[in-house]
């Protein structure tokens, strides 16, 4: 079992709905990031939290450390999010873990 | 982008030939690591450093072997290059002081 588990693997979501991607982890952790891939480019570092909940824009991060488990929320989907959205925690081993990937498609 | 620059960035190489993949930072940051992404397995870490001559392998580092002389280059060689280490190869860095981590743009490698 992979020690981060993303969800749903593939998203498909018409402009402006509401979209959240799940990540649930196995290991202790001192913080979770959430990173952004364009189809061919590059990788984007979103939000880095270790507690509660992060707000940039239209996107929003949040963490339950109790529970293992993290969303990232998107309002008002446009088609430009569509990307890949990767979950990957930090056990304070300078190394990161990282989950397979949600790959979203918001279509107009 | 925090200054990483990744070369080459496409590369187009026969199975058995060597092959060196160059990272390039210009804010002396201590951290550097090699990820290879692959279809179905996410990025997964080949080698990091910790500082110059300071290294230390990856999940994935069968095949591959790093260098770091100056704190701004972090290589890696593929000795004998095999047509499974086909991969998109990024690059990171590590602010000293925080966990978060800056990519580089990525190298595209294809082993015929």
């Amino acid at each position: 079992k992979n020690e981060v588990e993303q969800s749903p693997q593939n998203l498909t979501a018409q402009e402006g709905e509401f979209i959240t991607i799940n990540c649930s982890y196995s290991v202790g952790i001192s913080a979770l990031h959430w990173l952004q891939q364009h189809p061919g480019g590059g990788i984007v570092s979103l939000f880095m939290l270790s507690s509660g909940k992060k707000k940039h824009g239209r996107l929003i991060a949040t963490i339950n450390i109790q529970e293992k488990h993290s969303s990232l929320h998107i309002t008002a989907s446009h088609p430009r999010d569509s990307a890949v959205y990767i979950c990957a925690v930090d056990g304070a081993t300078n190394k990161l873990i990282f989950g397979t990937g949600t790959l979203l498609a918001v279509q107009p | 982008d925090a200054g990483i620059t990744q070369s080459p960035r496409h590369k187009v190489t026969e199975t058995g030939t060597p092959v060196t993949l160059r990272c390039h930072q210009t804010e002396n940051h201590r951290y550097m690591y090699w990820y290879r992404q692959d279809p179905g397995h996410g990025l997964r870490l080949i080698h990091y450093s910790y500082g110059v001559k300071d290294t230390d392998k990856g999940e994935v580092s069968d095949g591959y072997s790093v260098s770091r002389s100056k704190t701004e280059d972090f290589l890696l060689t593929l000795e004998s290059a095999t047509s499974s280490q086909t991969s998109v190869y990024f690059c990171a860095i590590r602010f000293d002081r925080a966990y978060e981590q800056f990519f580089g743009p990525g190298t595209r490698l294809t082993v015929l």
